[in-house]
């Protein structure tokens, strides 16, 4: 079975700075896809970014971005010039590739906090 | 862009008492649906994969027979708690998958609270 695991349960970061949220996984599969998403105070789940395992290019998003390191089973999230709308819990995902199993396994999630 | 509504937003029910929540895709058929429930300050855990006029698919120890998932059509699935108790209180979530298989939409949750 498939795990994720975030390290981080709460991170912060100044407002305009950088910050990088971790997320690592476990998987015998070699092709699948990896997911961040946020989760603000209203609860709803947003997708904030996706990775394609095939795809060495790391997936960007405006000021999102991923470090995908396949061998490493490795999939970090790093937010430019954060703002305070990124204040949220940060959940990591893993899905599998295979045709009847699009099912999510989300890590333990990650709070951010944006200091002003 | 696809969306995904629940309703209702938050129910508050006696114990003993049987609750529906609806799970839509306004804008897409859905052919598989899933249900996660989130404690308080936890993540999603997934309970069930609900597919289009077929028996919902079980997670291991959920009980079928206490949370009923019924997915008629392909814009609607519902998940029926039946006899809650307050150890069912929780924030359910569902999402949808797309056409696209590699993207699921969720829905804005249902807050559910047994006495």
């Amino acid at each position: 079975a498939q795990t994720v695991t975030q390290s981080q349960p709460e991170m912060s970061v100044q407002e305009a700075e950088t910050v990088t949220l971790s997320c690592t996984y476990d998987t015998s599969e070699s092709d699948y896809y990896l997911f961040w998403y946020k989760q603000p105070p209203s609860r709803q789940m947003i997708l904030v970014i996706r990775q394609e395992a095939y795809k060495q290019q790391n997936a960007t998003e405006n000021r999102f971005s991923v470090n995908f390191q396949k061998a490493a089973k490795s999939f970090s999230l790093k937010i430019s010039d954060s703002q305070l709308g990124d204040a949220a819990m940060y959940f990591c995902a893993y899905r599998s590739a295979n045709f009847g199993n699009e099912k999510l396994t989300f890590g333990t999630g990650t709070r951010l906090t944006i200091i002003p | 862009g696809a969306v995904v509504s629940q309703h209702p937003s938050r129910v508050i029910c006696k114990s003993g008492t049987s609750v529906k929540i609806e799970c839509r895709s306004l804008d897409f058929q859905a052919t598989t649906m899933f249900w996660y429930r989130q404690f308080p300050k936890q993540s999603l855990m997934l309970m069930a994969t609900s597919n289009e006029g077929s028996k919902a698919t079980y997670e291991q120890g959920v009980e079928k027979d206490k949370f009923l998932i019924n997915h008629a059509s392909l814009t609607l699935s519902t998940l029926t708690v039946t006899s809650a108790h307050p150890e069912d209180s929780s924030f359910y979530i569902c999402s949808a998958r797309d056409n696209l298989p590699n993207e699921q939409f969720f829905g804005p949750g249902t807050r559910l609270t047994v006495l």
